[in-house]
């Protein structure tokens, strides 16, 4: 059961314009929400991130916005750039089932994003 | 530093094999979580210390999988008897106890090849 979709796998952008890549999640539990960036044989790397009491974060190029009720996200990136070729993880977290309130994250599979010079 | 630190980055062995893979977490981070990463897949959880403690460990994690976190600093995550299945991206990550969210911060990972 995948909790955290990205229905696009790719994603073609040219450079200087919009990239907007999209992320459903099913589980009404999940209060915290983040998107990594990961370059080929390289860790995710942590972009921004939005808790479920706010609908739009921004920091820098970077906007994400959250319909709650929709169960949907969004990530922005504008204006794109070569250098933000990668693929793109949503991620969602709430609190696991053991104490110390930890929040369980849980991943999507991805978005690939290619800017064009 | 520094951020999270893994070795070996890549590893490859014969099926049958015994591995074990290192994490260094962000000095202060005082939790540290251990993911399986497969191709077109996202991460996906294996288990969580905080501190020392394994605090949780997914159905994923099969009776040949063992990880340790001794002095709360460094952990190790060992494959027994290794399958071909367990060919795939491990990634480490760590956090900070006392963040309102749990912003987990991620190593390189260690790509094991099992022949």
């Amino acid at each position: 059961d995948q909790q955290v979709k990205q229905n696009s796998p790719s994603l073609s952008v040219q450079e200087g314009r919009i990239s907007i890549l999209n992320c459903d999640y099913t589980n009404s539990m999940f209060d915290y929400f983040l998107w990594y960036k990961k370059y080929p044989a390289e860790g995710p790397t942590f972009l921004i991130s939005i808790s479920s009491i706010k609908d739009k974060n921004e920091d820098g190029r970077f906007t994400v916005f959250l319909n709650k009720s929709a169960k949907h996200l969004s990530l922005h990136i504008v204006p794109s750039q070569p250098g933000d070729s990668a693929v793109y993880f949503c991620a969602a977290s709430g609190l696991g089932r053991n104490s110390g309130g930890y929040q369980k994250v849980t991943f999507g599979t991805g978005t690939k994003l290619q800017v064009i010079p | 530093d520094t951020g999270v630190s893994q070795n070996p980055r890549h590893k490859i062995t014969k099926r049958g094999q015994n591995v074990t893979f290192r994490c260094d977490p962000i000095s202060e981070h005082n939790r540290l979580y251990w993911y399986r990463q497969t191709l077109g897949q996202g991460p996906e959880f294996l288990t969580y210390f905080q501190n020392e403690a394994q605090l949780e460990k997914s159905r994923l994690l099969s009776d040949r999988f063992s990880a340790e976190r001794p002095k709360g600093s460094f952990s190790t995550l060992e494959i027994q008897r290794t399958e071909q299945g367990d060919s795939a991206m491990y990634l480490c990550a760590s956090s900070f106890l006392g963040q309102v969210t749990d912003t987990q911060y991620f190593g390189p990972g260690t790509r094991l090849t099992v022949l």
